[in-house]
């Protein structure tokens, strides 16, 4: 039973665009939800997060959005550029317990 | 400064073998945890070793076992290894303050364990 659902397993965008990438959560226990990054024989970095207690959080060219009554966040990368080609998992978490992690979806910046 | 380190890189096992993966976390921090990445997966927790003690646990047999080191180092042990442990284990470390988890997770390359 999927905690965490990536809906779409891959994405194209050309560089320069918006990139969006979405995640749905089943539980409203949750209260810190996360983005992390993958690039091929790398482990996962930390790219950005967002307590329950927000709707927005930004960093740079990443934002991300939280809607809790939809139980539903989103990655907006804006402009996109090559670099940003990678593996993007959604992740979340309730206090200091395990951080339980989505399927991913594959970023493809086509130049 | 160190980040987290993993070895083996790769290993090939046959079923029914026993594997020892062992991980170095980053320097400062005080909690290991291991996951599980099967291909075309997202990493799946198997559990979070803090003050040399497993602290909490995924949905994972017996078979998976670890260890913590005084030093914070960590070991994973799987045992009767099956055609489905074939993986890439990735091993996290993160800091713990006052029972809170401080930061987010920091992960190695991985081990990508392979079971013929």
């Amino acid at each position: 039973d999927q905690q965490v659902k990536q809906n779409s397993p891959s994405l194209s965008v050309q560089e320069g665009r918006i990139s969006i990438l979405n995640c749905d959560y089943t539980n409203s226990m949750f209260d810190y939800f996360l983005w992390y990054k993958k690039y091929p024989a790398e482990g996962p970095t930390f790219l950005i997060s967002i307590s329950s207690i927000k709707d927005k959080n930004e960093d740079g060219r990443f934002t991300v959005f939280l809607n809790k009554s939809a139980k539903h966040l989103s990655l907006h990368i804006v402009p996109s550029q090559p670099g940003d080609s990678a593996v993007y998992f959604c992740a979340v978490t309730f206090r200091d317990d395990k951080i339980i992690f989505g399927k991913g979806t594959r970023l493809h910046i086509l130049p | 400064d160190a980040g987290v380190t993993q070895s083996p890189t790769h290993l090939i096992k046959t079923r029914g073998q026993q594997v020892t993966l062992r991980c170095s976390p980053k320097s400062g921090h005080d909690t290991v945890s291991w996951y599980q990445q099967a291909l075309g997966q997202g990493p799946q927790f198997i559990f979070q070793y803090y003050e040399e003690e497993e602290r909490q646990r995924g949905n994972f047999p017996d078979r998976f076992s670890g260890h913590q080191f005084p030093n914070y180092s960590s070991e994973l042990n799987v045992n009767a290894l099956l055609l489905g442990d074939s993986a890439l284990y990735l091993c996290a470390s993160s800091l713990v303050v006052s029972g809170l988890r401080v930061g987010e997770l920091f992960f190695g390359e991985g081990s990508r364990l392979t079971v013929l």
